[in-house]
């Protein structure tokens, strides 16, 4: 089945350490986004690549990252994570056209100690 | 902008009961409006959309009509079960291209 998939679904990382969360897709999606959601609140959305366009969010912090090596992969990079870092981060994609569907990892949940 | 309204919860449900979660939107134009749920300790997953005034989207018994008229998507079940229990978001997506906006969700548990 085509699908969005997270890893690792849990990730543990001390405070000020870098820490890179990855995000693979076999939908062939153009469209790629991270988001960051806590205690079941609205996902935040970080930044969004429109193929190898790349958007950051007016109040994404600095210390957030993202690289998209190609169609399939996304990563995001958390260069000196703080305890308000600890999250779920979500990876959707979609198709080019406006008002499409967005579809969703699992998430990676992290803890920062 | 563009906004999302949803009802707040928690809302507590006896299986079979029925459930209504209100939502509103503001936004230009004709944008696209959906419900995602969201099971414990997963992503975010379509339960229905809606692309155009007076479309009905409908999926595991849920549904949701698009009023241009009163700016709403409110999503219902005529008889929920233990299994529904999640969190729902109600979601706009601009008709021109640009960014989603989510509304805060409403978590649902339903009883046995």
């Amino acid at each position: 089945d085509a699908m969005v998939i997270q890893n690792p679904r849990y990730q543990v990382t001390q405070f000020g350490k870098p820490v890179t969360l990855s995000c693979s897709q076999t939908l062939n999606h153009n469209v790629m986004y991270w988001y960051q959601q806590k205690s079941s609140q609205a996902p935040k959305l970080l930044f969004h690549y429109y193929d190898k366009d790349f958007n950051n969010e007016a109040d994404t912090p600095d210390n957030f990252q993202s690289r998209r090596p190609n169609t399939s992969f996304c990563f995001l990079d958390i260069r000196s994570p703080g305890l308000g870092d600890a999250a779920m981060y979500l990876c959707a994609t979609s198709g080019l056209a406006s008002q499409e569907t967005q579809y969703f990892g699992p998430g990676t949940r992290l803890l920062v100690l | 902008g563009n906004s999302v309204t949803q009802m707040e919860g928690p809302v507590t449900l006896s299986e079979e009961a029925f459930l209504t979660i209100n939502c509103t939107y503001t936004a230009t134009g004709y944008p696209s409006l959906f419900w995602y749920v969201q099971y414990p300790g997963e992503g975010l997953q379509l339960l229905l959309k809606a692309t155009k005034a007076d479309d009905k989207g409908s999926n595991k018994g849920f549904e949701a009509t698009y009023r241009k008229e009163t700016t709403s998507f409110h999503l219902e079940k005529g008889s929920v079960q233990v299994s529904d229990s999640a969190v729902y978001f109600c979601a706009l997506s601009p008709q021109s291209r640009g960014k989603s906006t989510f509304g805060d969700g409403t978590t649902l548990t339903v009883k046995p």
